[in-house]
């Protein structure tokens, strides 16, 4: 089993671009996250699915949409970046449908945006 | 919503003494509190986890444990060894919030 896997794991863009960032899960999981990671802030909740169909906004979900494609798949995308996100972005799933179980990581992407 | 706090952000620690990490939280509501391992350039691991209903929690070298009357909780690693050169993240979880303390750069020398 892979886990949890995230496309791409490097990517530039130039501020005022978009991009899509992917993720799928190969456990069952119901519940997929997204989470950003910037020095000294620990990692923050953007966007989360607790079930196929369902996404809800997490601490920092400004800038960002997400799309719940199927149970192994959830995407996050950047309309227009802008320096601030600049960051690494980590996708995670755990079983349940709460949050307050054990969350997987996928290996993270490290976004610059210029 | 939840605000988890933690320290120390730096520790550095001899090869076989022990290593503390405390944090707090501010929603009593909170019933999860995992513990993540996160090696330089790696993804974030589970290391040790406790809930609510439970005050200690042991695995070989590492123990957790949890005050809710004071809401905060420690990691407490013995014997520690280079491999345990790592980034540590507290967090606390209730059903449809999970918070993330801000890491502790844990740095052990030979």
């Amino acid at each position: 089993n892979a886990g949890v896997t995230q496309t791409p794991k490097f990517q530039v863009l130039k501020t005022g671009q978009s991009m899509t960032l992917q993720c799928a899960q190969d456990m069952n999981h119901n519940s997929m996250y997204w989470y950003r990671q910037d020095p000294g802030m620990g990692l923050r909740l953007i966007y989360y699915s607790a079930s196929e169909g369902t996404t809800d906004k997490g601490e920092v979900p400004n800038g960002y949409n997400v799309s719940r494609l199927n149970k192994r798949e959830f995407s996050l995308r950047l309309e227009s970046a802008a320096p601030s996100q600049t960051s690494v972005y980590f996708c995670a799933s755990s079983a349940s449908d709460t949050m307050n179980t054990e969350a997987f990581f996928g290996q993270g992407t490290r976004l610059t945006v210029v | 919503g939840e605000n988890v706090e933690q320290h120390p952000s730096t520790l550095s620690v001899q090869e076989g003494d022990s290593a503390v990490i405390k944090c707090t939280y501010s929603d009593s509501a909170s019933n999860y509190f995992p513990w993540y391992k996160q090696e330089l350039g790696k993804r974030p691991q589970l290391i040790i986890d406790i809930r609510s209903n439970v005050g200690e929690k042991k695995d070989q070298r590492i123990a957790v444990t949890l005050n809710k009357t004071a809401k905060h909780f420690s990691l407490h690693i013995t014997e520690t060894q280079p491999e345990d050169s790592a980034v540590y993240f507290c967090a606390a979880s209730d059903f449809n919030d999970m918070r993330f303390g801000a890491g502790t750069r844990l740095t052990v020398k030979p």
